[in-house]
């Protein structure tokens, strides 16, 4: 059974500072690793997508992969309140597609 | 505009009275798959296909039906609607996995949602 987890939140942060968010995956075949955002009754919309150990960055958005310690983070710098969301970790290992983790509720402060 | 188009967005329905979700897409994408979101649940796929004529169950097929007839479509089928089937329903797309030696998969593309009441 392939799992993804993350702390549901929610996670609190005050504006103009670095929210951190993190997820675990069960399954060592995954390769393919996304974050998604989604507000309250809408569909998830794709933030990133990480395939390689290390860090990635676009934008104010920076995600890492740790496929040693089976650890995916996303980092938002200059947090807005329009990045207030829930934020969905993904992992993907083949035909049967994304495995998503239950999300991270983040409210950013003004 | 490249999108996920699904219908109706909201239905209201009543135990047992079937209905079909229709999903269409227009990347010409070959992977299509059904997703339901509940509270407390997060996104849990209900069943895939990789291309025409080519589907697969995901985690929590029972009770639904889908059908791929064309590539751009991919209607999700409840024969009889129960209470526990009361969700919000996402259908996405993307292109297939690929092999080099490991998988790696293509971001999906959601279309706008379903929410569904079955009363």
């Amino acid at each position: 059974q392939k799992e993804v987890e993350q702390n549901s939140g929610p996670l609190s942060v005050p504006e103009g500072a670095i929210a951190s968010l993190n997820c675990t995956y069960s399954d060592r075949g995954s390769q393919s690793f996304f974050w998604y955002r989604q507000y309250s009754g809408k569909s998830p919309e794709l933030i990133m997508f990480i395939y390689s150990n290390g860090d990635k960055e676009d934008g104010r958005f920076t995600a890492q992969l740790n496929k040693a310690s089976q650890y995916v983070s996303l980092l938002i710098r200059d947090s807005q309140p329009s990045d207030s969301a829930t934020y969905l970790c993904a992992g993907g290992g083949g035909a049967d597609g994304l495995t998503f983790g239950k999300g991270t509720h983040l409210i950013i402060q003004p | 505009e490249a999108q996920v188009t699904q219908n109706p967005r909201y239905l209201i329905t009543v135990t047992g009275k079937k209905l079909t979700v229709t999903c269409s897409q227009n990347m010409n994408h070959e992977y299509m798959s059904w997703y339901r979101q509940d509270p407390g649940l997060g996104l849990r796929q209900i069943y895939y296909s990789m291309n025409v004529e080519v589907t697969d169950k995901g985690d929590v097929p029972e009770g639904y039906k889908v059908s791929r007839k064309e590539k751009r479509n991919f209607p999700l089928i409840l024969e009889s609607p129960s209470p526990n089937q009361t969700s919000l329903y996402f259908c996405a797309s993307t292109i297939l996995p690929s092999w080099t030696g490991t998988w790696t998969n293509s971001p999906l593309h959601f279309g706008n949602g379903t929410r569904l009441t079955v009363t």
